[in-house]
């Protein structure tokens, strides 16, 4: 059971650039989000998804693009890299509790670290 | 949104050592849970409590939800619990969005 997988672990792009962060669950989870960590400023979340063919924003969702067609997939696109997205970025799934809220326990997947020169 | 603070930013420790680490939040919440990253980076979850008291081995956590906050206890440190402790909690008026404190960073020593 692999639980949440991230690939690549590491990537460093030039400014400009576009990439594709994969992120894929076996756990059948409905929720899944995706945050970047940068220091000392704890983890914030980007976007995320209460199922398929629904995204919405989170907190930092400038400059990045999701989509979700499948449970198990949530890929995070950078349209055009930009030095201040250089961090570090987490993948998460859960189930949905009550009400549809993703007040379940969150699993991480390992993060990909990236750097924009 | 909510907003979640915790305390203290840093604590040295020599092994078995008790702590106590709070994690402070502005609203009611539906979703409280701590996180231990390890020094390689990796998140793992320790516990999902909304409110009351759990425990696991040398840890126990304890949410106060009526006075907003939670409390992590590590008993017996070990030098495996150095890392950073994260609370995150979600409210009901945002209830699918996750909000991070900055963390507590634990460095336990011989």
């Amino acid at each position: 059971n692999a639980g949440v997988t991230q690939t690549p672990k590491f990537q460093v792009l030039k400014t400009g650039q576009s990439m594709t962060l994969q992120c894929a669950q076996d756990m059948n989870h409905e929720y899944m989000s995706w945050y970047r960590q940068d220091p000392g400023m704890g983890l914030r979340l980007i976007h995320y998804s209460v199922g398929a063919g629904i995204t919405d924003q989170g907190e930092v969702p400038n400059g990045y693009n999701v989509s979700r067609s499948t449970t198990e997939d949530f890929p995070l696109r950078l349209l055009s890299a930009a030095p201040s997205q250089t961090s570090v970025y987490f993948c998460a799934s859960s189930s949905l509790g009550r009400g549809g809220y993703s007040n379940q326990p969150q699993h991480f997947g390992d993060g990909t670290r990236l750097s924009i020169l | 949104g909510i907003q979640v603070e915790q305390s203290p930013p840093d604590l040295i420790l020599q092994e078995g050592a008790n702590s106590t680490l709070r994690c402070n939040f502005s609203d009611s919440v539906n979703n409280l849970q701590w996180f231990h990253q390890n020094p390689w980076g990796q998140l793992i979850n320790l516990f999902y409590i909304p409110s009351g008291t759990k425990q696991n081995g040398r840890l126990s956590a304890t949410t106060v939800a009526t006075e907003r906050y939670s409390l992590l206890y590590i008993s017996s440190s070990q030098t495996t619990d150095s890392g950073v402790y994260f609370c995150a909690a979600t409210n009901t008026g945002t209830a699918s969005k996750l909000t991070f404190g900055t963390g507590t960073r634990l460095q336990v020593t011989l």
